[in-house]
Parts: structure tokens; sequence; C-alpha cells
């Protein structure tokens, strides 16, 4: 169980364009999904924290205009890069945490890796 | 295991060799610490977890052990295999909110 998707696992787009990326938690319903990104070898940096129904919470230095998160259903949640530029490629990482449980463990989806040309 | 600016301390073992990979975390406040498994090109996988009421929990052929003085974690990992080869990252967390994340130990497993 506690199995979550990313679509599309990886993506090449032209500079200026939106990309959209799918998280879906497929047996399980997520109260709260978390997106992050990673560069090349270094660790996972918490973008934004999605709840079900409510605006997302950004971090400091991560532009809300520029990375959408709609947070739909407790099962699925997009970002959404706009106008993408080169220096936004990088692997990036949903999770989701089950609202059934009450402990903190987030599952984490495969990532996607976005290629800005 | 912290980074140290793009380059991924690495801990290399013989494949039947014990691991242990070490996490210095930030925050005396925190009180469930994951680590997960992350592989090429994929998403962390969780491999165990401690909360902070414990200072050892074991599981299979991996074993946590947490030193709130110091505000130490590490990782053992017994016997060794070419599977575990991978980058291991710590998290914390405090009362649910967002996870920390270290920043990770690359082990390599020498067959």
């Amino acid at each position: 169980g506690a199995v979550v998707s990313q679509h599309p696992s990886w993506v090449i787009c032209k500079s200026g364009t939106s990309v959209k990326i799918e998280c879906r938690s497929l047996d399980f319903q997520a109260t709260t999904m978390f997106w992050y990104r990673q560069f090349p070898k270094q660790s996972l940096m918490l973008m934004a924290t999605s709840n079900e129904g409510s605006k997302a919470t950004y971090e400091q230095g991560v532009e809300k205009d520029k990375f959408l998160i709609n947070h739909a259903s407790l099962t699925l949640s997009t970002l959404t890069v706009t106008s993408a530029h080169p220096e936004d490629s990088s692997f990036y990482i949903c999770s989701a945490r089950d609202r059934r449980l009450a402990n903190y463990e987030q599952y984490f989806g495969p990532g996607t890796r976005l290629t800005v040309t | 295991g912290e980074s140290v600016g793009l380059h991924l301390p690495t801990l290399s073992v013989q494949e039947g060799d014990n691991s242990i990979i070490n996490c210095a975390y930030s925050n005396s406040a925190s009180d469930y610490f994951i680590w997960y498994k992350q592989e090429s090109g994929k998403g962390p996988q969780f491999i165990i977890d401690i909360r902070s009421n414990m200072d050892k929990r074991q599981g299979q052929r991996v074993t946590v052990l947490l030193n709130k003085t110091v505000k130490h974690l590490s990782l053992q990992i017994a016997a060794t295999q070419p599977g575990d080869s991978a980058v291991y990252f710590c998290a914390e967390t405090s009362a649910g909110n967002m996870l920390t994340f270290g920043g990770g130990t690359r082990l390599m497993v020498k067959p």
C-alpha cells in the first residue's frame, strides 16, 4: 500500500513554456501533499505544502506565481511550472501523507525530471 | 552525513561488511526522524523511523540510533549488499510539520 505516482516521469520543454506535473496517491487519501525539488548531488528542498481544498503554503524563496500548485482532491495535486527557464531544470518530487495515520510519515513519488532547453 | 557544497560524502564498504551512516540534525524540538534511501533517478524510499522517546529501533538488517543530547542520528546496515548502494538521507520533523532533510550520504558497496 501507500503508493504515490507522478506523471510524467520526465519531460523536456522549451524555455518560456509551462509544464504540469501530477502527483497521485493511488491507494490512500492524502490530506497533505508536499512538493520538493532536488538538484544533482543535493538533498531535497521543500517547495510547498499543499492541503486539499486550500491554498498551498510556499517556502521562502519559492515564487508562488511561477510554481502553481493545485490540490483539488484527496488523491491529486498538480505542480505547474510556468514560463519555464533552464534554471528550472531539476528533479521534482512529491510526497503525500495518509490522513488515516497518526504518524508523520510521507510517501514519496518516483519523481519527475524536468529539462528546459 | 552532511553535504559539503555539491559533493555528497561517500561511504565505501565491502559487500558483507556493516555500514554506519551518520546524520547531525538541527532542531532540538524534532520528535520524529526517518531514514530514506534514494536510488538514482528515483524518489526517496522509507527505510526506518524513530520517535524521540526512543534511542534505538531495529528493522530488518537496519538499526537506527538516536542521540538527542548531541542531536545525532545514525543508520546501521548489517551485511551490506550491492543493492544497498544508494544515497541515504535522514529527515526530521517536529509535531508533524514539514520534513527537513539532511544533506545525504552516498553508500557504495564493493563486490
